[in-house]
C-alpha cells in the first residue's frame, strides 16, 4: 500500500496566519491527492481534490500544491471556523485510498 | 440535496456481529462506488472497505479483511457493513462515502454521513 505521512502533526497558529501542512507519499502519485477538513462530531468536509484543485464551495483561502510524492495544503489567512484536523488521501492506488495521518490545527 | 445516513452502531461483546447502513438519497445511488471509512477515538482516519457501483467488486483494508463484508442494495439506495468476529480495536465512529470520478486525477469522495458509533466492549 501506498503510504502518506504529514508534516507537522500538530499545529498551533493564530487568526490570520498563513499556515502550510505538508503530506508525502511513499512513491509517485501523480495528482491523485486530496485534502479534507474534519472537526469532532461532523463529517470530514473535501477541499481539494486532484492536488490543486478547489472544491465547489470551498473558500479561496484554501488551496492546495505539488505533484508525485510531495503535495502541500495551504490556508492563506486562518479563520476561526478553520480550526480541525487536516488529511491528505491518496487516490492512486485504486482502490485502496489511504489517508495520511492527520494535522490538527488549534488555536494560540 | 445528497444525503448519507448511517444506522446499526452500537455496543457489542468482543466477537459479536453488527450490520452497518448507509441510507443514500439525492442522487443516483446505483451510479457511485462506495467507501466505509473508521476513526477510532484520538486517531486519524482510516479505509476499510469500498465497493464498486454495480455491487461486484469489494476491497478491504488488511485489519478487517475475511471479518467485514461490505454490499450494497441499488434498489434500495443503501450500503451496507457487516462485521463480524468483532474486536476491541474496532471501536470507531464508522463513515460512509460517496466516491465520485470525473476523470483524470479528479477522483475524491464528496459526501460524507455523519457516522455511527460502534464500541466492541465486555
Amino acid at each position: 500500500d501506498i503510504q502518506l505521512t504529514q508534516s507537522p502533526s500538530f499545529l498551533s497558529a493564530s487568526v490570520g496566519d498563513r499556515v502550510t501542512i505538508t503530506c508525502r507519499a511513499s512513491q509517485d502519485i501523480s495528482s491523485y491527492l486530496a485534502w479534507y477538513q474534519h472537526k469532532p462530531g461532523k463529517a470530514p468536509k473535501l477541499l481539494i481534490y486532484a492536488a490543486s484543485t478547489l472544491q465547489s464551495g470551498v473558500p479561496s483561502r484554501f488551496s492546495g500544491s505539488g505533484s508525485g510524492t510531495e503535495f502541500t495544503l495551504t490556508i492563506s489567512s486562518l479563520q476561526p471556523e478553520d480550526f480541525a484536523t487536516y488529511y491528505c488521501q491518496q487516490l492512486n492506488d485504486y482502490p485502496r485510498f489511504t489517508f495520511g495521518p492527520g494535522t490538527k490545527v488549534d488555536i494560540k | 440535496q445528497v444525503q448519507l445516513v448511517e444506522s446499526g452502531g452500537g455496543v457489542v461483546q468482543p466477537g459479536g456481529s453488527l450490520r452497518l447502513s448507509c441510507a443514500a438519497s439525492g442522487f443516483t445511488f446505483g451510479g457511485h462506488g462506495m467507501l466505509w471509512v473508521r476513526q477510532a477515538a484520538g486517531k486519524g482516519l482510516e479505509w476499510v472497505a469500498y465497493i464498486r457501483s454495480d455491487g461486484n467488486n469489494q476491497y478491504y483494508a488488511d485489519s478487517v479483511k475475511g471479518r467485514f463484508t461490505i454490499s450494497r442494495d441499488n434498489s434500495k439506495n443503501t450500503l451496507y457493513l457487516q462485521m463480524n468476529s468483532l474486536r476491541p480495536e474496532d471501536t470507531a465512529v464508522h463513515y460512509c462515502a460517496r466516491y465520485y470520478d470525473s476523470g483524470g486525477a479528479s477522483r475524491y469522495f464528496d459526501y460524507w454521513g455523519q457516522g455511527t458509533l460502534v464500541t466492541v466492549s465486555s
